[in-house]
């Protein structure tokens, strides 16, 4: 099946530094990918929806200078998490649309990218 | 509106048991809705899907009802086992443009062996 792979998986780092998130898909290319967080016991939240070529389209009360996002190409999009405050621990996750490559309305998701600021 | 993510609820059941998990949508324009189950510290996976046109839809091992009417689903799991275990959650896809999924609130099933 087709694959999405995050990484880092894990990432400690300490407050006011940039943490950057990488979503690939591996084996087909996507238009289309979206950013999650989810805190503990939690639903995961849809963050932003990041379309290849132009800009990302963020959901209501999430800053778009806090999390930038990129997707430069059709197999990568990038979630950088600027000058990062302990609240922004948390789980991030992110899918990929294979688009025609896929059934209809289906997405494959990343294993999430674990974030502690310290 | 968007459904917003509150505490889970829980389910234990024994192993062997059939296990029910509800879900409420909240966009009567919703027309297609997925099952997803997430292991801890891990994205979830894919379990099931089902369009609005349907109100019922069989897998292996599981069932998935849909009512428009009160939108409402759940998940039926037979036999289920220990490696069931896990939280799963419903999502409701909200066309936007592009595959917009709206997550439910999920819930944490536990199976005792």
């Amino acid at each position: 099946g087709a694959v999405v792979s995050q990484h880092p998986s894990r990432v400690i780092c300490k407050s006011g530094t940039s943490v950057k998130i990488e979503c690939r898909s591996l084996d087909f290319q996507a238009t289309t990918m979206f950013w999650y967080r989810q805190f503990p016991k939690k639903s995961l939240m849809l963050m932003a929806t990041s379309n290849e070529g132009s800009k990302a389209t963020y959901e209501q009360g999430v800053e778009k200078d806090k999390f930038l996002i990129n997707h430069a190409s059709l197999t990568l999009s990038t979630l950088t998490v600027t000058s990062a405050h302990p609240e922004d621990s948390s789980f991030y996750i992110c899918s990929a649309d294979p688009g025609l490559a896929g059934l209809d309305g289906e997405l494959f998701f990343g294993e999430g990218s674990r974030l502690t600021v310290l | 509106g968007e459904s917003v993510g509150l505490h889970l609820p829980t389910l234990s059941v024994q192993e062997g048991d059939n296990s029910i998990i509800n879900c409420a949508y909240s966009n009567s324009a919703s027309d297609y809705f997925i099952w997803y189950k997430q292991e801890s510290g891990k994205g979830p996976q894919f379990i099931i899907d089902i369009r609005s046109n349907m109100d019922k839809r069989q897998g292996q091992r599981v069932t998935v009802l849909l009512n428009k009417t009160v939108k409402h689903l759940s998940l039926q799991i037979a036999a289920t086992q220990p490696g069931d275990s896990a939280v799963y959650f419903c999502a409701e896809n909200i066309w936007g443009g592009s595959e917009k999924l709206v997550f439910g609130k999920g819930t944490k099933l536990t199976v005792n062996p």
